[in-house]
């Protein structure tokens, strides 16, 4: 089973400034994956990036990256160059990668905002 | 760009009937999921489903809940007797094989009055 910790409830952030959200998992797992996925003021779950546990570079996506550090257990997504449209929820998500069909676990999610 | 898609976006029900929300995964996908989120909560997984079977379930997933791929293409949540605390957003998400990115659709915003 997994456990998601988003301890960010809220983030402020200047535009085209960057952000760190952050996220911590717990695991029994040896193989799974860690996932963002952004959801809006109209409520649909964009998938933003995807690390496994067995790749040894950091994913990045576009202005995304994943800052994975597996002794710490951490998952933190760092947004560079703020934009406006970047104000959602961000959930961080994880799931098992041995088990056939593994469910996705989420956390609180964090509401970040961006200024202009 | 394959997506998932959700039908209907908002459905309104009185307590007791029986809905049926419907989706249709990306197309090569081998795994099926619903998830539920209650407004301003986190989303919490119902069920998955692989090879024409349920995989998994959540104990919020009890008797009054059924899955079904009838044809192939669409996958459906069917809640036989809804209850006001079944009013939440629906999400179907789909992937190719476990251990990569899940796709969700735009969710079905379920209101039981």
């Amino acid at each position: 089973a997994q456990k998601i910790t988003q301890t960010q409830p809220g983030m402020f952030v200047q535009e085209k400034e960057a952000v760190t959200l952050d996220c911590t998992y717990d695991t029994s797992d040896q193989s799974y994956g860690l996932f963002w996925y952004k959801q809006p003021s109209s409520g649909e779950m964009i998938f933003l990036i995807y690390q496994g546990s067995y790749d040894e570079q950091n994913a990045t996506e576009g202005r995304y990256s994943l800052n994975f550090q597996k002794a710490r257990k951490s998952a933190n997504l760092v947004i560079s160059a703020s934009q406006l449209g970047d104000s959602a929820m961000y959930f961080c998500a994880g799931g098992s990668a041995e088990t056939s069909g593994s469910r996705l676990t989420f956390g609180e999610g964090t509401q970040l905002t961006v200024n202009p | 760009e394959p997506e998932v898609t959700q039908t209907p976006s908002h459905q309104v029900t009185q307590m007791g009937q029986e809905v049926i929300l419907r989706c249709v995964p990306i197309s090569n996908h081998l795994y099926f999921y619903w998830y539920r989120q209650i407004l301003g909560q986190k989303v919490e997984f119902l069920v998955s489903f692989y090879n024409n079977e349920i995989s998994e379930k959540s104990e919020i997933f009890d008797d009054q809940f059924s899955v079904e791929r009838p044809d192939g293409s669409n996958f459906t949540l069917k809640i036989r007797s809804t209850k006001l605390e079944d009013s939440a957003m629906y999400f179907c998400a789909s992937r190719f094989q476990f251990g990569t990115e899940a796709f969700f659709g735009q969710g079905t915003r379920l209101t039981v009055v």
